[in-house]
C-alpha cells in the first residue's frame, strides 16, 4: 500500500519553456503533499507544502510563481516549472501523506529535470 | 525551528561488519516523530521507521535496530551484518507535532551515503 506516482521520470526542455510534473497517490487519498528539491550529494530541500483545495505554503527563498503548485483532488498534485532556465536542472521529489502528524510520507521514484 | 543534523556524510564498512548512522534532533515541540528513510540508487525513497517523541522504546527489525535517546535528543540507525544491498543514502527526519499548531511539516537530515564494500 501506500503507493505514490510521479510522472515523468525524467525529462528534457529547452530554456524558456514549462514543465509539468504529476504526482499521483494511487492507493490512498493524500491530504498533505510536499515537493522537494534534491542537489546533488544535498539533502532534500522542502519547496512547498500543499494541501487539498488550498493554495500552496511555499518556503522561504522559493519563487511561487515559477514553480506552481496545483493539489485539485485528494490523489493528484503537480508541480508546473514556468519558463525552465538551467539552474532549474535538478531532481524532483514529490511525498504524500495522510496529513497527520504522525504520518510517514511516502514518495514519489522522483523526476530528472534537465534544462538546455 | 526544526533540524536535524547528520555528521556523517559518508560512510564505507565492508560486508558483514555493523554500521551506526547518527542522526541528532532539535525541536521546541513537546510532541514529534522520527522517521529514517533509505534513498537507493534508483532515487525512491523508502520509508524504514517511524517513533514517536512519548515512545523511547528501541525496536528491532531483522538486521536494523533504532535507538532513540530523548536525553540526547538522538535517533540512532544501526545495521548489523550490513550487506551489499544496504547500500544507500539513509536520511533522518523529523516532523512537527502540532503543538504549534499548522500543517506537518518535516525536515531531513543531510542524509548519510552508505557504502557497503563485498
Amino acid at each position: 500500500g501506500a503507493v505514490v506516482s510521479q510522472h515523468p521520470s525524467w525529462v528534457i526542455c529547452k530554456s524558456g519553456t514549462s514543465v509539468k510534473i504529476e504526482c499521483r497517490s494511487l492507493d490512498f487519498q493524500a491530504t498533505t503533499m510536499f515537493w522537494y528539491r534534491q542537489f546533488p550529494k544535498q539533502s532534500l530541500m522542502l519547496m512547498a507544502t500543499s494541501n487539498e483545495g488550498s493554495k500552496a505554503t511555499y518556503e522561504q527563498g522559493v519563487e511561487k510563481d515559477k514553480f506552481l503548485i496545483n493539489h485539485a483532488s485528494l490523489t493528484l498534485s503537480t508541480l508546473t516549472v514556468t519558463s525552465a532556465h538551467p539552474e532549474d536542472s535538478s531532481f524532483y521529489i514529490c511525498s504524500a501523506s495522510l496529513g497527520s502528524y504522525n504520518s510517514p510520507l511516502h514518495f514519489g521514484n522522483g523526476t530528472r529535470l534537465t534544462v538546455t | 525551528a526544526q533540524k536535524v543534523t547528520q555528521a556523517q556524510t559518508e560512510i564505507s564498512v565492508v560486508e558483514k561488519e555493523d554500521v551506526t548512522l547518527d542522526c541528532v534532533y532539535e525541536t521546541r515541540d513537546t510532541t514529534y516523530y522520527l522517521f529514517w528513510y533509505k534513498q537507493p540508487p534508483s532515487g525512491e525513497l523508502v520509508f524504514l521507521i517511524r517513533r514517536n517523541s512519548f515512545d523511547e522504546q528501541n525496536e528491532i527489525s531483522g538486521r536494523y535496530s533504532w535507538n532513540f535517546q530523548k536525553s540526547t535528543s538522538s535517533f540512532n540507525f544501526t545495521i548489523t551484518a550490513s550487506q551489499v544491498v544496504d547500500s544507500a543514502v539513509y536520511f533522518c527526519a523529523l516532523s512537527n507535532g502540532g503543538n504549534s499548531g499548522g500543517y506537518q511539516k518535516v525536515t531531513f537530515g543531510i542524509g548519510t551515503k552508505l557504502q557497503v564494500i563485498p
